[in-house]
């Protein structure tokens, strides 16, 4: 298994431009997730999906766009870059079961906004 | 407003030390109370704890709950230096909605 995977790795952005960060997960689970991590602040909940066709907003949700058409891919649009949005950015999925919620994450992705 | 608040920020100690780390919430709706550790990329998976009084091992680390004061405690000891990171404490708030602390940076010296 895989696990989550996330591409890309890093990206530097131009202010106003747009892009999809993807997310994938072979583990099955009903439960997706977008955080981004700043300094000194933990990570904060952006988009979340509870199943395919399902999407709903966290706690940071303006700049950014989900959609889950499949169980496996959670892809993160922002639809036009600012420099506020320059953070690391990590997907995450677990089990919708609350007694088995243990969130499995991604690698990251490091975006710069310019 | 829903928060998690965790403390010490920043701790240095070293090998050997047992470390108390506390994260304390307010929610409206509280699921379960997780551990993560958060070495150079993705945070780790610790624990998770719903109920208050248990305490949940693994090694050299433990965790308890106490839903009646609304915070956990995450206690390590005899630490090593491999034990640097940052600890991360979440909530879920409400259907998977999981709200993170700050983290606490560990720095564990030979």
């Amino acid at each position: 298994n895989a696990g989550v995977t996330q591409t890309p790795k890093f990206q530097v952005l131009k202010t106003g431009q747009s892009m999809t960060l993807q997310c994938a997960q072979d583990m099955n689970h009903e439960y997706m997730s977008w955080y981004r991590q700043d300094p000194g602040m933990g990570l904060r909940l952006i988009h979340y999906s509870v199943g395919a066709g399902i999407t709903d907003q966290g706690e940071v949700p303006n700049g950014y766009n989900v959609s889950r058409s499949t169980t496996e891919d959670f892809p993160l649009r922002l639809l036009s870059a600012a420099p506020s949005q320059t953070s690391v950015y990590f997907c995450a999925s677990s089990y919708w079961d609350p007694a088995y919620n243990e969130q499995f994450f991604g690698p990251g992705t490091r975006l710069t906004v310019l | 407003e829903d928060k998690v608040v965790q403390s010490p920020l920043s701790l240095v100690v070293h090998e050997g030390d047992t470390v108390t780390l506390n994260c304390s919430y307010e929610v409206t709706n509280f699921r379960s109370l997780l551990w993560y550790k958060q070495e150079k990329k993705a945070p780790t998976f610790l624990f998770m704890l719903t109920s208050s009084g248990i305490e949940k091992k693994s090694g050299r680390l433990s965790s308890i709950l106490d839903k009646k004061e609304l915070f956990s405690i995450l206690n390590i000891t005899a630490t090593q230096t491999g034990d640097s990171a940052v600890y991360l404490c979440a909530v879920d708030a409400h259907n998977n909605d999981m709200r993170f602390g700050a983290g606490t940076r560990l720095t564990v010296k030979p």
